[in-house]
């Protein structure tokens, strides 16, 4: 079974640019998860979609950060502009069903992103 | 607000052994608590999910155990190997929604 896809594997960038992820769930899985990774902290979801649907942004800082599930399967995740505490790894996750709370979560190796 | 503890961050321990990491939280509201390993530049992989009704859980050479009212778990490690070595880390689900909070993390490293 393939697992969760993400690219690029890093990413450096300065300041006020842009940046895009990308994420491929594991097929069929209907729930997926952006969460963000500071060097030291646990992951901090940023957003989940529950099929082409926000579920939960609460934590997204929206001034500056948008996601998008086209179709209910890949995912982009943007920042416009980065700033530097942007500077983390970038973890996308998917689950099977629509009742994640109690539901396994398989991740992808992450997009780590250098904010100069 | 839901906080996560774990405790220690850090911990050396020779082959061999058996060891315990701890894992603290406020909120005893919880609906399951998992373990995760996470080793260095990849993503996390799931050890063990322990219902909110269960007190353990158990994979091969792994157990953890819940006590939600005291707001803890741990997770125990048989005989520990140097392919143990990775970062180890729970998180919780809170009872109303999805959202897992997770802890810091235990840098583990088993020695030869």
């Amino acid at each position: 079974e393939a697992g969760v896809a993400q690219s690029p594997r890093y990413k450096i960038i300065e300041k006020r640019q842009s940046v895009a992820f990308w994420c491929n769930p594991i097929s069929g899985h209907a729930t997926l998860y952006w969460y963000q990774q500071i060097l030291g902290q646990g992951p901090k979801l940023l957003i989940q979609f529950q099929n082409n649907g926000v579920v939960d942004d609460s934590q997204l800082p929206k001034d500056r950060f948008s996601a998008e599930r086209l179709k209910g399967v890949d995912s982009t995740l943007k920042i416009q502009p980065a700033k530097l505490e942007d500077s983390a790894v970038y973890l996308c996750a998917s689950s099977e069903g629509t009742q994640g709370t109690n539901e396994k979560l398989f991740f992808g190796s992450g997009t780590q992103l250098s904010v100069l | 607000k839901q906080e996560v503890t774990q405790i220690p961050a850090a911990l050396s321990v020779p082959e061999g052994e058996n060891l315990v990491l701890n894992c603290s939280f406020t909120d005893s509201a919880i609906y399951n608590l998992q373990w995760f390993r996470q080793d260095p530049g990849k993503g996390l992989t799931s050890l063990l999910l322990i219902q909110s009704s269960q007190r353990e859980q158990t994979s091969g050479r792994l157990n953890a155990s819940l006590d939600k009212s005291s707001g803890r778990s741990t997770l125990y490690i048989a005989a520990s190997q140097p392919g143990d070595s990775a970062t180890y880390l729970c998180a919780v689900t809170p009872g109303t929604a999805s959202k897992l909070t997770f802890g810091t993390g235990t840098r583990l490293q088993v020695t030869l």
